[in-house]
């Protein structure tokens, strides 16, 4: 079954804390992908990687990093973590290249949400 | 500057009835729109997609329709159903000729489809 797991899917923290969120697929996907989501501003892309050991930056990168040591794990880490960053973080996945059909679609995991304290 | 707008952020519609969803793009660049379907404590997932170059798109219940020239597109669903309700997300996809990919959405709009 496709699948993009991330870990944990809750978790509560305090301001300065290294955390990593974890995300897998199994899809063999080169595209992944982290996104945010808060009220009213709908998704908003954080980091994104082609492929692996090629990152680049989103709309809203600043304090977060990210590694594509591997092609199934894209891993999200906060290495000091803000109240502002409490949030919904989705991490999302897709082949690489154009559909022909425009199905273009990123496959999502099922969210993890984070509050920093 | 917000280049995928819905401005409607709840929608209420009877069950049976067409559930219309709108979304406007300010980018002119943007080869494909999608629109994804979001339930509380889940991922978004996939609802359809049309081309630039089309101007209608159907799937079963669900219908895409785009008006380049007004930068508009709209997700009809006929007829609606409880179990449509949730966040609808309106993106668009850009590419670029070094092989870049990258998509945009909207802010969503709540739908709930009244029994």
């Amino acid at each position: 079954e496709a699948q993009v797991t991330q870990n944990p899917r809750y978790l509560i923290t305090v301001t300065g804390k290294k955390l990593t969120v974890t995300c897998s697929q199994n899809m063999n996907h080169e595209y992944m992908s982290w996104y945010r989501q808060d009220p009213g501003l709908g998704l908003r892309q954080i980091y994104y990687s082609m492929n692996v050991e090629v990152t680049d930056k989103g709309d809203v990168p600043e304090g977060y990093k990210v590694s594509r040591k591997e092609k199934r794990n894209f891993p999200l880490i906060l290495e000091s973590p803000s109240p502002n960053q409490t949030s919904l973080y989705f991490c999302a996945t897709k082949k690489w290249g154009q559909a022909p059909d425009g199905a273009d679609t990123q496959y999502f995991g099922p969210g993890t949400r984070l509050t920093v304290l | 500057d917000q280049q995928v707008k819905q401005n409607s952020p709840s929608l209420s519609v009877q069950e049976g009835r067409i559930s219309i969803l709108n979304c406007d793009y300010t980018n002119s660049m943007f080869d494909y729109f999608l629109w994804y379907k979001k339930y509380p404590a889940e991922g978004p997932t996939f609802l359809i997609s049309i081309s630039s170059i089309k101007d209608k798109n159907e799937d079963g219940r669900f219908t895409v329709f785009l008006n380049k020239s007004a930068k508009h597109l709209s997700l009809h669903i006929v007829p609606s159903q409880p179990g449509d309700s949730a966040v609808y997300f309106c993106a668009a996809i850009a590419y670029s000729g070094a092989g870049s990919y990258q998509l945009t959405f909207g802010k969503g709009t709540k739908l709930s489809v009244i029994p």
